[in-house]
């Protein structure tokens, strides 16, 4: 899982297999983005996630947010090669209406046929 | 989608010296940021920036650091003078509103100061 002071995590699956990351985060927040990057790029936003929605889907992605635990989970289903990413949540400390992401360590996700 | 574009996209300069690093964000965006990567490390937020202000820093936008977009034209953050610390991969990102709002992402500057 990733938080603060964790050091960057590595999953290492086999295509097709299901694969679930997990974030907690220490400050309440109303929105998590998961946000992946891939080697040599910018991190791109893949899902965004309201505190009122406890599960969020963008086809073979799914979300889940808990306020309660502050924790967020990113589940790929039937994984593929080209989901070989860093994978990273982040949670919006937004005041007075300017964005500031405050991004985890990261999950390292290698996906080999 | 939306592209952020960053010039140059590497960086070596000698301690001491000035650097600006440039950001081209998405066309019709407002607001403007800055994130640092250290190699290995997470990304940390350095600065926020709208209608020409600085609207948040943290403590690692040191007194050396400056952003500016004049005349709406590149993004810029100045490092002057740079220090060994200042070596890492620099992230811009821009967005059309504020909080909580979704960040486009630049491929980053990787800046070496040797």
């Amino acid at each position: 899982s990733q938080w603060g002071e964790e050091n960057l995590q590595a999953l290492s699956i086999q295509e097709g297999e299901d694969v679930t990351m997990n974030c907690s985060y220490k400050t309440y927040t109303t929105v998590v983005h998961w946000y992946r990057q891939d080697s040599g790029r910018g991190p791109a936003l893949i899902i965004l996630i309201r505190s009122n929605e406890r599960e969020k889907r963008s086809g073979r992605l799914r979300a889940t947010l808990d306020t309660s635990s502050q924790s967020s989970s990113l589940s790929i289903t039937a994984a593929q090669c080209e989901d070989t990413a860093v994978y990273f949540c982040a949670t919006d400390r937004a005041s007075s209406s300017f964005s500031k992401l405050v991004f985890g360590q990261g999950t390292s996700l290698s996906v080999v046929p | 989608g939306p592209k952020v574009l960053q010039i140059p996209s590497h960086q070596i300069i000698d301690m001491g010296q000035m650097v600006t690093l440039n950001c081209d964000p998405v066309s019709n965006h407002l607001y403007f940021y800055w994130y640092k990567q250290i190699l290995g490390q997470q990304m940390e937020f350095l600065v926020n920036f709208y209608n020409g202000k600085v609207m948040e820093k943290s403590k690692l936008f040191k007194d050396q650091f400056s952003v500016e977009r004049p005349d709406g034209s590149y993004f810029t953050l100045k490092i002057q003078p740079t220090a060994l610390e200042d070596s890492a991969v620099y992230f811009c990102a821009s967005s059309f509103t504020g909080g909580y709002a979704e960040q486009f992402f630049g491929p980053g500057t990787r800046l070496t100061v040797l």
